[in-house]
């Protein structure tokens, strides 16, 4: 079945300790997302690529960064300059640039201690 | 920029009651609308959509029409039933950004429906 796969659903690190969040695709789907969801903030955009080796910063890049080496591939890494990293973490697929939808893996959630 | 403003909650309902969750919006163009539901521990999952002025969106009892005249992509469902408890989320992509085209995100309102 064709979907997006995050891996894994939970993740505990050490403060100071960059960590990496992976989120693998085989939809064949060109643009993917990160978004970071806090209780009663809703989801914001952390990094988007709409195509390989290309990716912008979204409204709250600062203390994480991205790769896009391969087409089903965009892992995320929180390094240890993300000052609140303890949240849940979603990686999302679209087509392409123009969204008609977009399809959301099952979530990490990242606790760090 | 763009953006989304959800109806404040949580909201509780009681089984088989009407349900509406409101959704406005500010866009530069004409943007596409989504109403996406979470369940608990889970990632979002596309409940239904609307890309133009006066289309409709409808899926699993849920309706959302797209008004453009009141900026609005209000959700409803006429009979609501325990397993519809979840968070909803209305979004909106706008292809007027081009380039920058992303998922515009409410702040999501949990629904509890008790039996």
């Amino acid at each position: 079945d064709g979907g997006i796969t995050q891996s894994p659903k939970y993740l505990f690190r050490k403060e100071g300790q960059n960590v990496t969040l992976s989120c693998e695709q085989n939809l064949n789907h060109d643009a993917m997302y990160w978004y970071r969801q806090d209780p009663g903030q809703g989801l914001r955009l952390i990094y988007y690529s709409q195509i390989v080796n290309d990716f912008q910063k979204g409204d709250i890049a600062e203390g994480y960064s991205v790769s896009r080496e391969k087409k089903e591939s965009f892992p995320l890494t929180v390094t240890s300059a993300q000052k609140n990293p303890t949240a849940f973490y979603l990686c999302a697929s679209s087509i392409n640039r123009a969204i008609t939808e977009a399809f959301f893996g099952q979530g990490t959630r990242l606790t760090v201690v | 920029g763009d953006s989304v403003t959800q109806m404040e909650g949580p909201v509780t309902l009681s089984e088989e009651a009407f349900l509406t969750i409101n959704c406005t919006y500010t866009a530069t163009g004409y943007p596409s609308l989504f109403w996406y539901v979470q369940y608990p521990g889970e990632g979002l999952q596309l409940l239904l959509k609307a890309t133009k002025a006066d289309d409709k969106g409808s899926n699993k009892g849920f309706e959302a029409t797209y008004r453009k005249e009141t900026t609005s992509f209000h959700l409803e469902k006429g009979s609501v039933q325990v397993s519809d408890s979840a968070v909803y989320f209305c979004a909106l992509s706008d292809p007027s950004t081009g380039a920058n085209s992303k998922l515009t995100f409410g702040k999501g309102i949990t629904l509890s429906v008790r039996p």
